[in-house]
């Protein structure tokens, strides 16, 4: 059984870096692709990224240019940076484990989440 | 604007069932894209309900179902009870923006 546990600095001030680790348990890297997806206040559900056992990337358009996502397979962790963080920033973030077919990913299970406040 | 649209809520009494619709367009679902579905309740990670337009996983009620057709996709609940109480959110791939949410609908249960 896959089990997520995420963590990392959850109050940022505007410009610094945001910065979290998801630890893998219960399952080696490969065959999934690993993944952080965000919730801000009042809105829904939005990708961030995604990296495979290889270190290969696929990152959210949007943020691409702020976005870092790097694998630890000595410690089966990876992470997530955020460069240049706003307000706009401030979110629950999730690590999550995506099973997939082609481009066909579906997350399961979810890291507890890690609320990050921007201010 | 999330690339992928939901009703914001739907309601329905204890006992009764429900739909929820999610609507893409031909880069994301109608490109032949599989739906997923997830159940997010306050303060717990969101949960997998439905994967590939109509699979539940282990454990998850048959009172849970998915189905697909053409650019839209759907999620039924059948006898609701006081706990499905929570917001749902679909998602999918699309070819420009990658892996794409739903804004998420929001179900009351009276």
């Amino acid at each position: 059984q896959v089990r997520l546990q995420q963590w990392g600095a959850g109050l940022l001030k505007p410009s610094e870096t945001l910065s979290l680790t998801c630890a893998v348990y219960g399952w080696s890297f490969s065959g999934y692709k690993w993944s952080w997806i965000r919730q801000t206040p009042g809105k829904g559900l939005e990708w961030i990224g995604e990296i495979n056992h290889s270190g290969t990337t696929n990152y959210n358009p949007s943020l691409k240019s702020r976005i870092t996502i790097s694998l630890d397979t000595s410690k089966n962790q990876f992470s997530l940076k955020l460069s240049s963080a706003t307000a706009a920033d401030t979110a629950m973030y999730y690590c999550a484990s995506g099973e997939y077919n082609w481009n066909d990913v579906w997350f399961d299970p979810w890291g507890q989440g890690t609320l990050v406040t921007v201010s | 604007q999330s690339v992928l649209t939901q009703p914001p809520s739907v309601s329905g009494a204890p006992g009764q069932g429900v739909t929820i619709s999610c609507t893409g367009s031909d880069s994301n679902i109608g490109a032949g894209y599989d739906v997923h579905w997830y159940q997010h309740l306050p303060g717990t990670a969101p949960k997998l309900l439905i994967y590939g337009n109509n699979n539940r996983p282990s454990g998850v009620p048959d009172r849970f179902s998915g189905s697909k057709s053409g650019d839209s996709a759907s999620l039924a609940i059948t006898g609701l009870q006081a706990e499905d109480e929570a917001d749902y959110y679909c998602q999918s791939y699309d070819r420009r923006l990658s892996q794409v949410f739903g804004g998420g609908t929001k179900l009351t249960v009276l």
